[in-house]
């Protein structure tokens, strides 16, 4: 069984506010990623990092921010939430190439 | 650039087989993955196959690769109705094609309905 966190499951929020979700993982993975899912279901990469120190941006624009200061813990940063940023958001670990495993995701509505 | 594509609806009878397919395009993926998704969460992985394999069976799930074709299939045996959900189709490029990293590019999903 997978062991990776994240949280809130359910954020509702209001336009301008400043959010972070979380995610942890304790399988000691090297890479972590941060998916966004909309509507029509299709998943796009928009972070993802290969360690300590080290974030890149996915293949989807993304007005948010992450970091990644321990190997366990991946937090995703939204200075400013607007309605176009309202999704659902999960986050995934993998150990090298070896296949990934997901957080039960976080699904933000901005109003 | 990598494309996953899958069909998005399929709908079968309880007990019956589920086959789910998949074509790729790129044709340097390591792994290819199988996901499934049921309401309001995350992605459960199902089962998995590395590129120089052709078929893996786990329990009532079996896996088919054609890699001339680029196409993957997922068969469920004797669906139930717990398996409705979304099933994601995924690959894993090698790191050196793909920019200096590895990444996993899905496709849409196709939603699975069993009925009685």
């Amino acid at each position: 069984e997978a062991d990776i966190y994240q949280t809130p499951r359910y954020l509702v929020i209001g336009t301008g506010k400043k959010i972070t979700l979380e995610c942890s993982q304790t399988m000691g993975h090297d890479k972590m990623y941060w998916y966004q899912q909309d509507p029509g279901m299709e998943l796009h990469l928009i972070h993802y990092s290969y360690g300590v120190n080290s974030t890149e941006k996915g293949d989807l624009s993304s007005e948010s921010t992450v970091s990644r200061i321990r190997t366990e813990h991946f937090p995703l940063t939204l200075e400013s939430a607007r309605p176009s940023h309202t999704s659902q958001y999960l986050c995934a670990s993998s150990e090298g190439d070896r296949k990934a495993f997901f957080g039960q995701g976080t699904r933000l509505t901005v109003v | 650039g990598e494309d996953v594509e899958q069909s998005l609806f399929l709908s079968v009878r309880e007990g019956d087989s589920s086959v789910i397919n998949c074509t790729y395009t790129d044709s340097s993926s390591t792994y290819l993955y199988w996901y499934k998704q049921e309401p309001g969460a995350g992605l459960q992985l199902l089962t998995y196959i590395f590129s120089n394999m052709d078929m893996k069976q786990d329990q009532r799930l079996t896996v088919l690769l054609n890699k001339k074709d680029k196409h993957l299939s997922l068969r469920i045996a004797d669906t139930q109705t717990g398996d409705s959900a979304i099933y994601f189709c995924a690959e894993s490029s090698s790191p050196e094609f793909s920019g200096g990293y590895n990444k996993l590019i899905f496709g849409a999903g196709t939603r699975l309905a069993v009925h009685p």
